[in-house]
């Protein structure tokens, strides 16, 4: 079985500095990953998903996030952070062969002004 | 990508009533599911509902107090039966097309349970 860790539940971080949200997996199988993005009062939707190929995976609204296989990452950053994404951000994984992802607990981005 | 909607989007519920909460897609899908949203917690996959057969549920979730309808291709219902405290939460219904393929989820239904 899979399983995902964010370390991080919540982070602060002032408008136009970069940010870095955490995500680790545990699987014993080829993954896919994924990072969603759930503004407040809204479902979720995806910022990028790692398939394969290039490790370094670019999404919407400016953020990307790098697989690293040998440290079991997929570390979501952006290198300068705007009010309007204050949201909730959830790391997700797949397993090769499975429909259904497992998700973390979610880390709370907080953009003060 | 596909539209989802989900009815209601909140309700405040006494204890030991039941909520049915619907979900509509704008397009026809196979696999669609339910997901439980938990202040702090992570989402918690109640059940995976396919059309023209039985519900598969998740561990820890029963179809007594979970029921779920899926009649065809476009829409689901999830009830929340017997309600208690411990079931306020955020329900969301979701669809996914394949393996690794992106879910998209409807907005939500805030659940609090008095």
């Amino acid at each position: 079985a899979q399983s995902v860790t964010q370390l991080d539940s919540q982070v602060p971080v002032f408008e136009e500095a970069p940010v870095e949200l955490r995500c680790n997996y545990s699987s014993s199988v080829s993954v896919y990953l994924f990072w969603y993005v759930q503004y407040p009062n809204q479902g979720l939707q995806l910022l990028l998903k790692y398939l394969s190929g290039s490790t370094l995976v670019k999404g919407i609204n400016g953020f990307e996030a790098e697989f690293n296989k040998s440290q079991t990452s997929f570390h979501l950053r952006k290198p300068s952070v705007h009010i309007s994404d204050t949201a909730e951000y959830f790391c997700a994984v797949n397993t090769r062969g499975s429909y259904i992802p497992t998700f973390g607990r979610g880390t709370s981005l907080i953009v003060h002004p | 990508s596909a539209v989802i909607s989900q009815k209601p989007s909140r309700d405040i519920c006494q204890r030991g009533t039941s909520l049915t909460i619907q979900c509509q897609v704008d397009s026809q899908v196979t696999m669609m599911f339910w997901y439980r949203q938990q202040p702090g917690q992570s989402l918690t996959l109640i059940a995976t509902a396919n059309q023209g057969s039985e519900a598969t549920y998740e561990s820890g979730f029963v179809i007594d107090k979970f029921p779920i309808s899926r009649p065809n291709l476009t829409f689901s219902t999830l009830t929340v039966s017997n309600m208690s405290p411990e079931d306020s939460s955020i329900y969301l219904c979701s669809l996914g097309t394949g393996e690794g393929d992106t879910q998209y989820f409807g907005p939500g239904t805030r659940l609090t349970v008095l």
